[in-house]
C-alpha cells in the first residue's frame, strides 16, 4: 500500500522561509498526482492552500507557494508569521478516484 | 458563497450505524464531485469516499469499503454517508468537502465537521 510521507515536524523563525515536502514511499510525486496542500488549525475547518501542484486557492496570500522539488511535492512559506503555526497536510491523487493524505507536518514558528 | 454544513454525528455503540448528511449551498451542487474526509483524535486527515456529481461513480478507502456508503440527493443539495458496523477506530470528526467537476479534482471547500464517537 502506498504511503504518502511528510516531515512530522518543522520549525521556522518569524520572517523566515520553510519548505515542507510530500513524497511517496515508493516512486516520485509528479503533477499527475495533483498534489494539494491544506492547513489544519484546531477548531477550524481545513483550509485549502494549494491545489494541482501550484495553484493558490482564493484568498491565500502569495507567500504560500507549491512546486515539485526533485521527486516530491513541496509547500514553501516565505516570510513566516506567527499565525502560520499549524498542521499542514498534503494529499495525492492515486487514480481510480482514490486520494491519500500524508501524515501531516506540525509547523512551529519561533 | 459556498457553504457546507454537516449533521448527524453523535455517540453510537460499536457495531451500530449512523447516517451523516452535508447540506450544500452557494454552488450548482449536481455539477461537482463531493467527498467525505475524517480526522480521528490525535491523527491526521483521512480521505474516505468520493461521489461524482451525477452519482454515477463512487470510490472508497479500503478502511471503510463495505461498511460505509456515500450517496447524494441532487434535488435537495445533500450529501450523505451511511456508516454501518462502526468500530472504535471510526471515532473522528467527519468533514464533507467539495471538489471540482471530476473525481480527480482537488478538495476546495470544507464544512466545519461533525463528531462521531463510537463507544459502549
Amino acid at each position: 500500500q502506498t504511503v504518502v510521507t511528510q516531515e512530522p515536524s518543522f520549525s521556522v523563525s518569524p520572517g523566515g522561509t520553510v519548505t515542507l515536502t510530500c513524497g511517496l514511499s515508493s516512486g516520485s510525486v509528479s503533477t499527475s498526482y495533483y498534489p494539494s496542500w491544506y492547513q489544519r488549525t484546531p477548531g477550524q475547518a481545513p483550509r485549502t492552500l494549494i491545489y494541482s501542484t501550484n495553484s493558490r486557492s482564493s484568498g491565500v496570500p502569495d507567500r504560500f507557494s507549491g512546486s515539485i522539488l526533485g521527486n516530491k511535492a513541496a509547500l514553501t512559506i516565505t516570510g513566516a508569521q506567527a499565525d502560520d503555526e499549524s498542521d499542514y497536510y498534503c494529499v495525492l491523487y492515486m487514480g481510480s478516484g482514490i486520494w491519500v493524505f500524508g501524515g501531516g507536518t506540525k509547523l512551529t514558528v519561533l | 458563497e459556498v457553504r457546507l454544513l454537516e449533521s448527524g454525528g453523535g455517540l453510537v455503540q460499536p457495531g451500530g450505524s449512523l447516517r451523516l448528511s452535508c447540506a450544500a449551498s452557494g454552488f450548482t451542487f449536481s455539477s461537482y464531485a463531493m467527498s467525505w474526509v475524517r480526522q480521528a483524535p490525535g491523527k491526521g486527515l483521512e480521505w474516505l469516499s468520493t461521489i461524482s456529481g451525477g452519482a454515477t461513480g463512487t470510490y472508497y478507502a479500503d478502511s471503510v469499503k463495505g461498511r460505509f456508503t456515500i450517496s447524494r440527493d441532487n434535488s435537495k443539495n445533500t450529501l450523505n454517508l451511511q456508516m454501518n458496523s462502526l468500530r472504535a477506530e471510526d471515532t473522528a470528526v467527519y468533514y464533507c468537502a467539495k471538489q471540482g467537476y471530476a473525481s480527480s479534482s482537488p478538495f476546495d471547500y470544507w464544512g466545519q465537521g461533525t463528531l462521531v464517537t463510537v463507544s459502549s
